[in-house]
């Protein structure tokens, strides 16, 4: 089962800030956030991933509430190619297998970047 | 080495037919996953290898499916007696390490008609 929640949908203007909400409240203490996204007919792109602190990359930056609870995904200068499906994972671990885990996706944000 | 490969990319079968899949992984990833994806819904897991071994199912891995990875290189999954409802994308992933990200390949759509 999911355990995260995102807005079905956004828009933003190509060129300004992009900014991603994700809900994942039932998260446990040592399961990552991580983001992928989708360019319709590919397989999902990873984006960036973290615990409890914020990250940055050259692709985005990931900021976690305090307490877990939620996160956003941040693509500081949007571009048109950065239209796609935006997924907010959370890493679980098998329950039967130590040191592995999965990703478990939720339904994903779809993103419109608008010239 | 560029990446996951998967083949083929489309496939179109009848109704009970089998239909087999092919995943390549990166060459020194030892951790291979697959999942299935829906119109309009995100990725779910299906099986998990480490190595050859095959670790963890899904239960959506019904009896029909099977997957392997002879030698913990290449993965198969095969469906055998495919349905309308087995219509979806596949999608294989690996990993070397688990605190770093999962390489998806492009998947390989499938069309039950």
């Amino acid at each position: 089962d999911a355990k995260t929640t995102q807005p079905p949908s956004m828009d933003c203007a190509e060129g300004r800030a992009a900014n991603l909400p994700c809900n994942h409240s039932t998260i446990s203490g040592n399961e990552y956030v991580y983001w992928y996204r989708q360019i319709h007919s590919q397989g999902p792109q990873y984006i960036i991933h973290g615990l409890k602190n914020n990250e940055t990359n050259e692709m985005a930056s990931l900021i976690i509430t305090e307490d877990r609870k939620s996160s956003t995904l941040i693509l500081p200068h949007a571009t048109l190619r950065d239209t796609a499906v935006y997924y907010c994972i959370v890493r679980v671990e098998f329950s039967n297998i130590q040191g592995a885990q999965k990703l478990v996706f939720g339904q994903g944000t779809r993103l419109t970047i608008n010239p | 080495d560029t990446g996951v490969s998967q083949d083929p990319r489309h496939k179109i079968t009848k109704r009970g037919q089998n239909v087999t899949f092919r995943c390549d992984p990166i060459s020194e990833h030892n951790r291979l996953y697959w999942y299935r994806q829906t119109l309009g819904q995100g990725p779910e897991f299906l099986t998990y290898f480490q190595n050859e071994a095959q670790l963890e199912k899904s239960r959506l891995l019904s009896d029909r499916f099977s997957a392997e990875r002879p030698k913990g290189s290449f993965s198969t999954l095969e469906i055998q007696r495919t349905e309308q409802g087995d219509s979806a994308m596949y999608l294989c992933a690996s990993s070397l390490r688990t605190a770093y990200g999962y390489t998806f390949g492009s998947g390989t759509r499938l069309t039950v008609v």
